[in-house]
């Protein structure tokens, strides 16, 4: 089965720059999706196709996926960017292991 | 207002079986894949299903196949997952999600919870 590995954390300053990483076999030749979630929500849709942003995500969240990973940058952190983050792709369709973000 | 509603979950006992729905509303539902994910306490996402606009596709996760069966009437813009022989293991909040393969799934419900204990 695909599996995509993520690292379990990642503690970041704030106003500094965050990056989660996703790692898979060949990973490049998918569209990789990529999803925050706070305590108690559903997650919402942050990078989509890469590195396509759907409307209202703020221009600090951006995505690159090339070889074995992928990778989702957040720039000028902020306390609200605290949560656990998954990336995702289709066929065969998985969700990555997730990451914890932590604002310092 | 672009919403999912789900609703059907609860507490069951092993063996047991439970229909969990998906209720569509503001967008055209007969467009877009349908999924089911589901988180377990304390732990992360996982794909359980999903099904083509037309129903005419359907994929589950290795551990689901042969017991959950998911179905859409796009008349009732409805999406269902019928879980039946259900264990221990599939207690979890269960969201369910639109999406389209090269664009994620974009919009999601706020997840009902099923138990399954004795």
């Amino acid at each position: 089965s695909y599996v995509l590995t993520q690292p379990p954390s990642v503690s970041v300053a704030p106003g500094k720059t965050a990056r989660i990483t996703c790692g898979g076999n060949n990973i490049g030749s998918k569209s990789v999706h990529w999803y925050q979630q706070k305590p108690g929500q559903a997650p919402v849709l942050v990078i989509y196709y890469d590195s396509d942003r759907p409307s209202g995500i703020p221009e600090r969240f951006s995505g690159s996926n090339s070889g074995n990973t992928a990778t989702l940058t957040i720039s000028r952190v902020e306390a609200g960017d605290e949560a656990d983050y998954y990336c995702q792709v289709w066929d065969p369709e998985v969700f990555g292991t997730g990451t914890k973000v932590t604002v310092l | 207002e672009v919403q999912l509603v789900e609703s059907g979950g609860g507490l069951v006992q092993p063996g047991g079986s439970l229909r969990l729905s998906c209720a569509a509303s503001g967008f055209t539902f007969s467009s877009y894949w349908m999924s089911w994910v589901r988180q377990a306490p304390g732990k992360g996402l996982e794909w359980v299903a999903n099904i083509k606009q037309d129903g005419s596709e359907k994929y589950y996760v290795d551990s689901v196949k042969g017991r959950f069966t998911i179905s859409r009437d796009n008349a009732k813009n409805s999406l269902y997952l019928q879980m039946n022989s259900l264990r221990a293991e599939d207690t979890a909040v269960y969201y369910c999600a639109r999406g389209i393969p090269t664009r994620g799934m974009d919009v999601w419900g706020q997840g009902t919870t099923v138990t399954v204990s004795s």
